[in-house]
């Protein structure tokens, strides 16, 4: 499975933006990219994904490098309850339909 | 329309005992995943199957560990004769055929005493 690399943790005021970054160099062209989070106690939920084009939704904004091997997630203003932990997934369907999570980023958002 | 029902959210056993983590996956989704989440660490994938299929157990030990997926009725993961080092936060996703996407559920917390 193709890895992913990411900052352990990072920290945000409550209101601004935050860009959580992953890099993914030895991404496939069937890779799709994923971010799921995952807040205390519970289990993960799934925030966005996207395989070339910007993403955006209700939650947040996927922003893909040109040459897919870095990706970001914007969280547009951090609230008190997106402190959670992020993880960014490269999945390839063709291969299997599991997911394998790294070690992810701990946001902390500071009121 | 309830998400993914895992149950019970915790669970003790005693060392050498049986435990069964049950999950009831979202109406109309045919795939369910088993992932397990030591203390501190990230989820580590165990196990995936469809209605009376194991497709995928790369992730399960070898021993003591099984899953099933029956026709009627919640998946089922068996620890048999459990140890300290099970202890762990026990997820269950699952997701329709084809889908981008899980959806997972609350888990179970086993703590072995």
């Amino acid at each position: 499975d193709a890895k992913t690399t990411q900052p352990n943790s990072m920290e945000s005021n409550e209101e601004e933006p935050v860009h959580l970054p992953c890099n993914h160099s030895t991404i496939s062209g069937t890779d799709y990219i994923h971010w799921y989070r995952q807040l205390p106690s519970q289990g993960p939920e799934y925030v966005i994904h996207g395989l070339t084009s910007n993403v955006n939704n209700r939650m947040a904004s996927l922003a893909i490098a040109e040459d897919r091997k870095s990706s970001t997630l914007i969280l547009h203003r951090a609230t008190l309850r997106d402190a959670a932990v992020y993880y960014c997934i490269l999945r390839d369907v063709s291969t299997g339909n599991q997911f394998y999570f790294g070690t992810g980023t701990s946001l902390t958002v500071i009121p | 329309n309830a998400g993914v029902m895992q149950n019970p959210r915790h669970l003790v056993r005693r060392r050498g005992q049986e435990a069964r983590l049950r999950c009831s996956p979202m109406k109309g989704h045919s795939h369910v995943y088993w992932y397990r989440q030591l203390p501190e660490e990230g989820l580590k994938f165990m196990v995936y199957l469809q209605k009376e299929n194991i497709i995928d157990e790369s992730g399960m030990p070898k021993e003591r560990f099984s899953a099933e997926f029956p026709k009627e009725g919640p998946s089922i993961l068996r620890i048999q004769q459990v140890v300290r080092g099970d202890s762990a936060a026990y997820f269950c996703a699952s997701s329709p055929i084809n889908s981008y996407g899980y959806t997972f559920g609350s888990g179970t917390r086993l703590t072995v005493v």
